[in-house]
């Protein structure tokens, strides 16, 4: 299995605070995904890292950012939660670009109130 | 930018076939599929790169029609233990990686 860990895996808060993901990675893989998944609508790419400090945005970036000061960690900030920020949410790597799969992590369920 | 899956669920009998397909506005140039259990994490079955070139699974199978820019995966003779969301995943430029909305499969005895 690819060393790929999520933290926390559930996680309750309330609305408007801010809260912080964690994704950890053992693998040295270059490319680190966030996805949101929701019923009916699939994985929904949030944000993604091509290296350290290089990021860009996903189809669902608005009210996240991420960071990536070290290969191994990637991390998603809800800035100020919202409800409709309730969801669970996967990291994924990938070691390369077209023909490399991608490795997941648990999941986090995080519940805004 | 999400490729589109259908159906959105099947529900098969043991033994039945079963084909769920994916395609996309924009060109493809490789196709991956990926299967979810309920409360586990997406699972890689298979890649499938232009060309024709297929790498991934034993018993389930693809194609990939890169004019029509569509892939499909091939499930047959069911077993219990397909059952689960399958997604389609592919990259519309080197980087970003996009998920299909997922077909929910029902395999009953």
């Amino acid at each position: 299995d690819a060393g790929i860990t999520q933290s926390p895996r559930h996680k309750v808060t309330e609305t408007g605070t801010p809260v912080t993901l964690r994704c950890h990675q053992t693998e040295n893989h270059r490319y680190m995904y966030w996805y949101r998944q929701d019923p009916g609508h699939g994985l929904r790419l949030i944000h993604y890292s091509y290296g350290v400090k290089d990021t860009d945005k996903g189809e669902v970036s608005d009210g996240y950012s991420v960071s990536r000061s070290k290969t191994e960690d990637f991390l998603l900030t809800l800035e100020s939660a919202t409800s409709s920020q309730t969801s669970v949410y996967f990291c994924a790597i990938r070691r390369g670009q077209m023909n490399t799969e991608a490795f997941f992590g648990q999941g986090t369920r995080l519940t805004v109130v | 930018q999400q490729p589109v899956q259908s159906p959105q669920a099947v529900i098969l009998r043991e033994g039945e076939d079963a084909v769920i397909n994916c395609s996309s506005s924009k060109a493809l140039y490789s196709v991956h599929w990926y299967r979810q259990k309920h409360g586990e994490a997406p699972v890689f079955l298979m890649i499938l790169l232009k060309g024709g070139e297929q790498k991934g699974h034993e018993k389930i199978s693809a194609s990939f029609n890169e004019k029509k820019q569509q892939s499909s995966l091939y499930l047959t003779a069911s077993q219990l233990s397909y059952s689960g969301t399958y997604f389609c995943g592919t990259s519309y430029n080197f980087n970003k990686f996009y998920f299909g909305s997922g077909t929910k499969l029902n395999v009953k005895p």
